[in-house]
C-alpha cells in the first residue's frame, strides 16, 4: 500500500458523458501526477501538480482538466467522454517536485 | 520526442534464476530514472537513480544507471515466483516539472 487513495475504484459510462476521479496523495507529498494506462499506449503521463499550481503537462486532451484543491487532493475531470477513453487512471505522489513518485491503486473507467 | 525502450519484452526462467532486464533512453533534460514492478494493478516503486555507476540494492533487486550510454539494467538474483510481474522503467525529465516517460516494459513470468 503506498499510501495513495484513488476514488471511485471502478467507473462505467456512457459515451458523451462527464465523470470525476479523486485522489489523495500520500500524508506530506506536495504532488500530484495523473497517469493514464490503456493496453495500446502504455503508461502516458497527463499532468502534474504541485502545491495546488499546474506543473508541468503531458499529452492531456482538452476534454480532460485537472486541479489540485488547498488540502492537496485532486480531481481529474474527464468529459464528453469517447470510446477510446476507457483505460486505467494512476494518481501518484511525490515529496517534492523531482522526488520518486508513489502510485494509487488506480480507477478502471470503462466507457460504454 | 522522448523516448524509454525496454528488452526483452518477456522473460520466461525457473525459480533460482539470476536476470537482467534492460533500458535505454533518449529524454530531455533527464533528471532521474525510476523502476517498478507492476503486478496486478498499481506500479511498485523499487529504484531511483540520478547518478551514474552508483549500484542501488535491495535484497535480490539491484540496479545501475549509466549516464554516458543511456541505459540502465535491472538485476534479480535467485528469482522466486513471486517475482513475477512486469517491470517497468521510467525516465524524469522535462522542463519544470517531472513527467515520467515509462518504457512498454519487460513481462517476467518466473517458473516453480
Amino acid at each position: 500500500d503506498s499510501g495513495v487513495t484513488q476514488t471511485p475504484k471502478h467507473l462505467i459510462t456512457a459515451t458523451g458523458q462527464r465523470v470525476t476521479l479523486r485522489c489523495s496523495p500520500r500524508s506530506g507529498d506536495l504532488s500530484v501526477y495523473w497517469y493514464q494506462q490503456s493496453l495500446d499506449q502504455g503508461l502516458q503521463f497527463l499532468i502534474q501538480y504541485y502545491n495546488g499550481e499546474e506543473r508541468a503537462k503531458g499529452n492531456i486532451l482538452e476534454r480532460f482538466s485537472a486541479q489540485q484543491f488547498p488540502d492537496l487532493h485532486s480531481e481529474l475531470n474527464l468529459s464528453s467522454l469517447e470510446l477510446g477513453d476507457s483505460a486505467l487512471y494512476f494518481c501518484a505522489s511525490s515529496a517534492g517536485i523531482h522526488n520518486e513518485q508513489f502510485f494509487g491503486p488506480g480507477t478502471r473507467l470503462t466507457v460504454l | 520526442e522522448d523516448k524509454v525502450v525496454q528488452s526483452p519484452l518477456s522473460l520466461v526462467v525457473h525459480e533460482g534464476d539470476t536476470v537482467t532486464l534492460n533500458c535505454s533512453y533518449e529524454v530531455t533534460n533527464f533528471r532521474s530514472l525510476l523502476w517498478y514492478k507492476q503486478e496486478k494493478k498499481a506500479p511498485t516503486f523499487l529504484f531511483m537513480l540520478t547518478s551514474s555507476g552508483i549500484e542501488k540494492k535491495s535484497g535480490r533487486l539491484s540496479s545501475i544507471l549509466d549516464k554516458k550510454e543511456l541505459f540502465s539494467i535491472l538485476n534479480i538474483t535467485a528469482t522466486q515466483t513471486g517475482d513475477s510481474a512486469v517491470y517497468l522503467c521510467a525516465v524524469g525529465g522535462g522542463n519544470a516539472g517531472n513527467m515520467l516517460t515509462f518504457g512498454g516494459g519487460t513481462r517476467l513470468m518466473v517458473k516453480p
